[in-house]
């Protein structure tokens, strides 16, 4: 699978948009790109994930360059609840294939 | 969504003992679990892929001898770690996909972790 490299922390402002950008230059034509994240002891959470069009879902946006070398998670209007560490992840759709988690972005939402 | 349950969420036993952490799917059916260790302030790391009615496949560097997986049905997994050691203290997090949906798309659920500490 291919590795992702993300920025170790970013802060936003409560009720802002908050973009996280990942980069994933060695993508393959086959590989997804997925977002997890992770609030302070817990298990994971999906979020979202695509292949090359854009997707949206009730939590998120992503956005995937036509080259598919980066993508940027977007929540529209970030709350405190979303202070956690954001997983990229690429990986092959296929069924059984493992998720490969690298060190994440650390988001803060600040008041 | 799907949830998947595991017990207990925490535990605390002695050196040189073995604690059974339980992973449930609890409304849909899982052939593939996996489990996953996490050590404060480091990422999720991949332990092993448990595969229901066949031995588990490990990661590199993890002993399957002193991590006993069992995935005797469609949505229960177990992990043992036996013979715990202090160094064993970790967070360990599971998760199962949906076995029916077809094409492998279908996202990871992730249990709530369980905490154990070793004394």
């Amino acid at each position: 699978d291919a590795k992702t490299t993300q920025p170790t922390s970013m802060d936003c402002a409560e009720g802002r948009a908050a973009n996280l950008p990942c980069n994933h230059s060695t993508i393959s034509g086959n590989e997804y790109v997925y977002w997890y994240r992770q609030i302070h002891s817990q298990g994971p959470q999906y979020i979202i994930h695509g292949l090359k069009n854009n997707e949206t879902n009730e939590m998120a946006s992503l956005i995937i360059t036509e080259d598919r070398k980066s993508s940027t998670l977007i929540l529209p209007h970030a709350t405190l609840r979303d202070t956690a560490v954001y997983y990229c992840i690429v990986r092959v759709g296929s069924a059984g294939n493992k998720l490969t988690f690298g060190g994440g972005t650390r988001v803060l939402v600040k008041p | 969504g799907a949830v998947v349950s595991q017990h207990p969420s925490w535990v605390i036993c002695k050196s040189g003992t073995s604690v059974k952490i339980e992973c449930r799917s609890l409304d849909f059916q899982a052939t593939t679990m996996f489990w996953y260790r996490q050590f404060p302030k480091q990422s999720l790391m991949l332990m092993a892929t448990s595969n229901e009615g066949s031995k588990a496949t490990y990661e590199q560097g993890v002993e399957k001898d002193k991590f006993l997986i069992n995935h005797a049905s469609l949505t229960l997994s177990t992990l043992t770690v036996t013979s715990a050691h202090p160094e064993d203290s970790s967070f360990y997090i599971c998760s199962a996909r949906d076995s029916r949906l077809a094409g492998g798309l279908a996202e990871q659920y992730f249990g709530p972790g369980t905490r154990l500490t070793v004394t």
